[in-house]
């Protein structure tokens, strides 16, 4: 079976600093990653996301993350911060039946002028 | 890039009454089709796998006959909330697969904006 835990419900930067948001999954099978971002009453869109091959991944809007096997990890960062950037992040595995997506509980993210 | 459309954004209707979701895939076909319920600041729970031409599958806790999912067609897919209450009041996500990504499987979904229902 797969999970997601994304650590910390919240967090707030100051504009143009370093955004971390941190992402663990568990899987059985190798995982397929993905990141999220969700505006108010809207739907999710892609940010970017890990299949194989390259485990620093290039995402839109300036957004990267690392899959580390060794430490089940899949954080996001971006290196400066923009007051546009606020938002949820959910981090997301590929679940083993059916193609589904698994959730983490989602992050939100404030950013300070 | 991939349009998924749902409709209405935002409905209220009374208790007992049924609404009716609508998910369109505008530019991509999609053989499935996957319903999510968002509660505030929350995430979201999988609530159903819609698939094109057969039944859905509904997630363990949700009731078939209370969200009655209908997937007619390559680029629709319905959800109905019958008999509403105030408890179903919620924030309902459609996502769909595009069939012709060689790597669908694997692919991520493409999201509609969502539907706030409200139940008085």
């Amino acid at each position: 079976a797969q999970s997601v835990t994304q650590l910390g419900s919240h967090v707030s930067v100051s504009e143009g600093a370093l955004v971390l948001l941190r992402c663990n999954y568990s899987s059985s099978v190798p995982p397929y990653l993905f990141w999220y971002v969700q505006y108010p009453n809207q739907g999710l869109q892609l940010l970017l996301k890990y299949t194989t091959g390259a485990t620093l991944v290039k995402g839109i809007n300036g957004f990267e993350a690392e899959f580390k096997k060794s430490e089940t990890s899949f954080h996001l960062t971006k290196p400066s911060a923009h007051m546009s950037d606020a938002a949820e992040y959910f981090c997301a595995v590929k679940g083993d039946q059916g193609g589904k997506l698994i959730f983490g509980q989602g992050t939100e993210l404030s950013v300070k002028p | 890039g991939a349009v998924v459309s749902q409709h209405p954004s935002r409905v209220i209707c009374k208790s007992g009454t049924s609404v009716k979701i609508e998910c369109r895939s505008l530019d991509f076909q999609a053989t499935t089709m996957f319903w999510y319920r968002q509660f505030p600041k929350q995430s979201l729970m999988l609530m159903a796998t819609s698939n094109e031409g057969s039944k859905a599958t509904y997630e363990q806790g949700v009731e078939k006959d209370k969200f009655l999912i209908n997937h007619a067609s390559l680029t629709l897919s319905t959800l109905t909330v019958t008999s509403a209450h105030p408890e179903d009041s919620s924030f309902y996500i459609c996502s769909a697969r595009d069939r012709s990504d060689l790597s669908s499987y694997n692919s991520p979904l493409h999201f509609g904006n969502g539907t706030r229902l409200t139940v008085t």
